[in-house]
């Protein structure tokens, strides 16, 4: 059974770094084609991906917000992190993780709302 | 990056309805699209991939098609458990793109 849940803050002030930690269970990212994105969604809109990490370390992000983003993985404890700087309200949203394989995503954490706000 | 443009952006129908969602991609992607659906608090759920295969366990009044750069999305006949926002994913190249999402909501 594939899981993954997102573990992090649910309310950081403007200015601060997010980080968002990803633990999944029932696959490996060491496996061939695997990955695990990010995805968010800012109240009642739609879906923005954020960006993935590979089973070879490989990234991608999103342009509109690369340099602000990094997404690092520890495959012997089964976690992807995911780091924001410089945290905006704009920022607000349900952050969610999930596994992609054949280039889509499968499996989806449930999601955390992350708050930004002084 | 590729524009996926879903419509409409709302829709009302009754129970026992056929419906078509459409997503429309800015350039071509082949079939590398997927449909979601999303109920209010909940994550997305994988309905439809590589444009017309249906996810495992996903019932069959669910239906996908098209290629290129045109998608539609088919419920059917909807049940009341349907009534939800679906979306649509290109996953040809990156940035991964979401269309902007369909409430399809009882009349």
């Amino acid at each position: 059974q594939i899981t993954l849940k997102e573990s992090g803050p649910t309310l950081v002030k403007p200015t601060q770094t997010l980080t968002l930690t990803c633990t999944f269970s029932g696959f490996s990212l060491s496996i061939s084609g695997v990955g695990v994105g990010w995805i968010r969604q800012p109240p009642g809109k739609a879906l923005e991906w954020l960006g993935n990490i590979y089973w070879d370390d490989d990234k991608r992000y999103n342009p509109s917000l690369k340099s602000r983003l990094t997404i690092t993985k520890d495959t012997s404890k089964n976690q992807v992190v995911l780091t924001m700087t410089n945290m905006d309200p704009v920022d607000t949203a349900t952050y969610y993780c999930a596994r992609e394989q054949w280039a889509y995503f499968g499996y989806w954490g449930q999601g955390t709302l992350v708050t930004v706000s002084s | 990056a590729i524009q996926m443009t879903q419509s409409p952006s709302s829709l009302s129908a009754s129970v026992g309805d056929r419906v078509t969602i459409t997503c429309r991609a800015s350039q071509g992607i082949r079939n590398d699209l997927v449909w979601y659906q999303q109920k209010p608090g909940k994550a997305p759920k994988l309905l439809i991939y590589a444009a017309s295969s249906l996810q495992s366990g996903v019932p069959s009044r669910f239906s996908g098609s098209g290629s290129g750069t045109d998608f539609t999305l088919t419920i059917s006949s909807l049940q009341p458990e349907d009534f939800a926002t679906y979306y649509c994913l290109q996953h040809y190249n990156y940035p991964r793109t979401f269309g902007q999402g369909t409430k399809l909501e009882i009349k």
